[in-house]
């Protein structure tokens, strides 16, 4: 059985930075898009960006200037770190299984962390 | 980016009404497109991929349809755990991957 487990999270003042990991349990790395996700009232479901087993990351153009995604297969676990953080970024942010099978989708999902931007 | 536009943005039905929500994307996307129902405080959960195929261990009352820019979600006979925001979301050729803005079904 699949299960993503999210870490931390919380409350952040505006110009710090965010990070989130994610715990995979009940599978390994190779074969699928590790994927963050956030979710907002003003701007619904976001694709934050991905990360595969061999480093292969990518990400939304909207903020790739500020995303860093890694995975670390000793802790099979996956980050997400976030810079220079705004209100605007205050949102559910989800950590997500890819694959690809005809389309691309996330069939596995964390159960998701609140994240705060406020001074 | 693919714009994805969901209609409507809400509805209400009754258990057992057959319910279409539909999703257009802003070109054409082909097949690439997936189906989530998402309900409050919980991660969205895969119904539909590749516009048409039903994820393993999801109702067969679920079903996609369409291609190109305009695709559809059906409940054939909606029941009462059924009531939830379904979105749709595109991954054709070029990133970032979208979202459509969500259809909230409410009971009647």
């Amino acid at each position: 059985q699949v299960q993503l487990q999210q870490r931390a999270a919380g409350l952040l003042k505006p110009s710090e930075t965010l990070s989130l990991t994610c715990a995979v349990y009940g599978e390994s790395f190779s074969g699928y898009y590790w994927t963050w996700i956030r979710q907002s009232p003003g701007k619904g479901l976001e694709w934050i960006g991905e990360i595969t087993l061999s480093g292969t990351t990518n990400f939304n153009p909207s903020l790739t200037s500020r995303v860093t995604i890694s995975l670390d297969t000793s802790k099979n676990q996956f980050a997400l770190r976030l810079s220079s953080v705004t209100a605007a970024d205050t949102a559910i942010y989800f950590c997500a299984r890819g694959r690809i099978v005809g389309s691309s989708f996330f069939d596995y999902w964390g159960q998701g962390t609140l994240v705060t931007v406020s001074s | 980016d693919i714009h994805m536009t969901q209609s409507p943005s809400s509805l209400s039905a009754s258990v057992g009404d057959r319910v279409t929500i539909s999703c257009r994307a802003s070109q054409s996307i082909r097949s690439y497109l997936s189906w989530y129902q998402q309900k409050p405080g919980k991660a969205p959960k895969l119904l539909i991929y590749t516009a048409s195929v039903l994820q393993s261990g999801v109702p067969s009352r679920f079903s996609g349809n369409g291609s190109g820019t305009d695709f559809t979600l059906t409940i054939s006979s909606l029941q009462p755990e059924d009531f939830a925001t379904y979105y749709c979301q595109q991954s054709y050729n070029t990133l970032p991957l979208t979202f459509g803005g969500g259809t909230k079904v409410e009971i009647k």
